[in-house]
């Protein structure tokens, strides 16, 4: 079945260093690919996603790029702030006209950020 | 637009008790998912409605139940209530399918 391996965390960085996150797939067909973001308490919000090969999303100074050679999307910010400070999920979802649509879940990636 | 909404936000219940939980989905939004939040299993999917019809479901037991409302509104009903039943459950919507899915906030079930 389908599934998404993201790297462990927690990652802790400073304010203003080079933020990735590593992530890659495992799917039949061709799934759409999402970053979805969770701050304490709260519920989950898309930040990007990409649908097909090549595809960059791009949000907030986060981008991510879909690549299918390699099945990966990994997430990358140039300068973090301490507001970026959140757990990161990648997920992706394949499927269509309502067969098997549903989103599958890395096990997500704790962000501190420091001042 | 409102965003997706879920009742209650947190909630109380001992073993063998029953649950329903409710969720909004965003107006013209025609697809509701629920989705199960656990420190040690992670998310996992638990099923998806659409125009009142359960589409797919989740490997989960048969405890597990949901419905879909004229009005797109959904809930889901957990019978006899276990310890590991303890999670955040959180319900995205989406227009369609596929489609991008937005979430609410959760409602926090603790099982005592």
């Amino acid at each position: 079945g389908d599934s998404v391996t993201q790297m462990e965390g927690p990652v802790t960085l400073s304010e203003e260093a080079f933020l990735t996150i590593n992530c890659t797939y495992t799917a039949t067909g061709y799934p759409s690919l999402f970053w979805y973001v969770q701050y304490p308490g709260e519920g989950l919000q898309l930040l990007l996603k990409a649908t097909k090969a090549d595809d960059k999303g791009s949000n907030k100074g986060f981008e991510a790029t879909y690549r299918k050679e390699t099945t990966s999307f990994h997430l990358e910010k140039g300068s973090v702030q301490v507001s970026d400070s959140a757990v990161y999920f990648c997920a992706l979802s394949e499927g269509s006209g309502g067969s098997n649509y549903k989103l599958t879940f890395g096990k997500g990636t704790l962000l501190t950020v420091n001042p | 637009k409102a965003g997706v909404t879920q009742t209650p936000r947190y909630l109380i219940k001992t073993r063998g008790q029953q649950v329903t939980l409710s969720c909004s989905p965003i107006s013209g939004h025609r697809s509701v998912s629920w989705y199960q939040q656990t420190p040690g299993q992670g998310l996992q999917f638990l099923f998806e409605y659409f125009s009142e019809t359960q589409r797919n479901k989740g490997n989960f037991p048969g405890r597990f139940s949901g419905r879909q409302f004229s009005n797109s509104r959904s809930e889901m009903n957990v019978s006899t209530l276990e310890l590991g039943d303890s999670a955040l459950y959180l319900c995205a919507s989406s227009p369609g399918s596929p489609d991008t899915q937005y979430f609410g906030p959760g409602t926090r079930l603790t099982v005592l």
